[in-house]
């Protein structure tokens, strides 16, 4: 299956900290997208990164892509409570027809 | 931009009833729509996609006649759960991008949450 993996499950920290989050995939991809849900609600698109790109940055993300190693990684710097929220990484497979296909998402609680 | 509307946000219909979900794109004109269903902590699970004015394409295992999805126009899609029962209970979300492709930014509703007692 293509879907991405998403590590760790549950991260727990403190305001001001970095967060970490990352993402591994199994087959070729064109993009990879982070997507953010708060409890309850739909998700928010936060940052695409095209596979022959290595790093992006969207504000306090920086999103980077290892495509030899099919992993992904999310950084929030400088977090703050309202980050608060669960990280879903999505890919989408090579083929024409491929859809988005989203992981099982990182809880993150950043604490005030 | 890229508003998309969900509505209702949250229904409890009894055993054997219908209920209807609508999914608009407020301020882009939607090419293709996407119907998911997610479980409490889980990912989320793709029912079907649909394009305007043409059939929706249904994921294996989604039954058609339970889950009937109309896209009308470009900025409304539908998905009526028809015949409900409890195992339907779930949040239901939708999203819409711009392009004919399911590789695009999706720009999600805010979900339903559906109760079948």
């Amino acid at each position: 299956s293509q879907q991405g993996e998403e590590d760790p499950q549950a991260l727990s920290i403190q305001e001001g900290e970095n967060a970490t989050m990352n993402c591994s995939y199994k087959t070729s991809i064109n993009n990879l997208q982070w997507y953010r849900q708060n409890s309850g609600r739909g998700l928010v698109h936060l940052i695409l990164i095209r596979s022959n790109e290595r790093e992006k940055h969207s504000g306090r993300l920086r999103v980077t892509l290892d495509t030899s190693k099919k992993s992904s990684s999310l950084l929030i710097t400088a977090s703050r409570a309202a980050d608060t929220a669960s990280y879903f990484c999505a890919t989408d497979g090579s083929g024409a027809n491929s859809k988005l296909t989203f992981g099982k998402g990182i809880t993150l609680s950043v604490r005030p | 931009g890229a508003v998309v509307s969900q509505h209702p946000s949250w229904v409890i219909c009894k055993s054997g009833t219908s209920v209807k979900i609508e999914c608009r794109s407020l301020d882009f004109q939607a090419t293709t729509m996407f119907w998911y269903r997610q479980f409490p902590k889980q990912s989320l699970m793709l029912m079907a996609t649909s394009n305007e004015g043409s059939k929706a394409t249904y994921e294996q295992g989604v039954e058609k006649d339970k889950f009937l999805i109309n896209h009308a126009s470009l900025t409304l899609s539908t998905l009526t759960v028809t015949s409900a029962h409890p195992e339907d209970s779930s949040f239901y979300i939708c999203s819409a991008s711009w392009g004919t492709s399911g590789k695009d930014i999706q720009y999600f509703g805010a979900g339903t949450r559906l109760s079948v007692l």
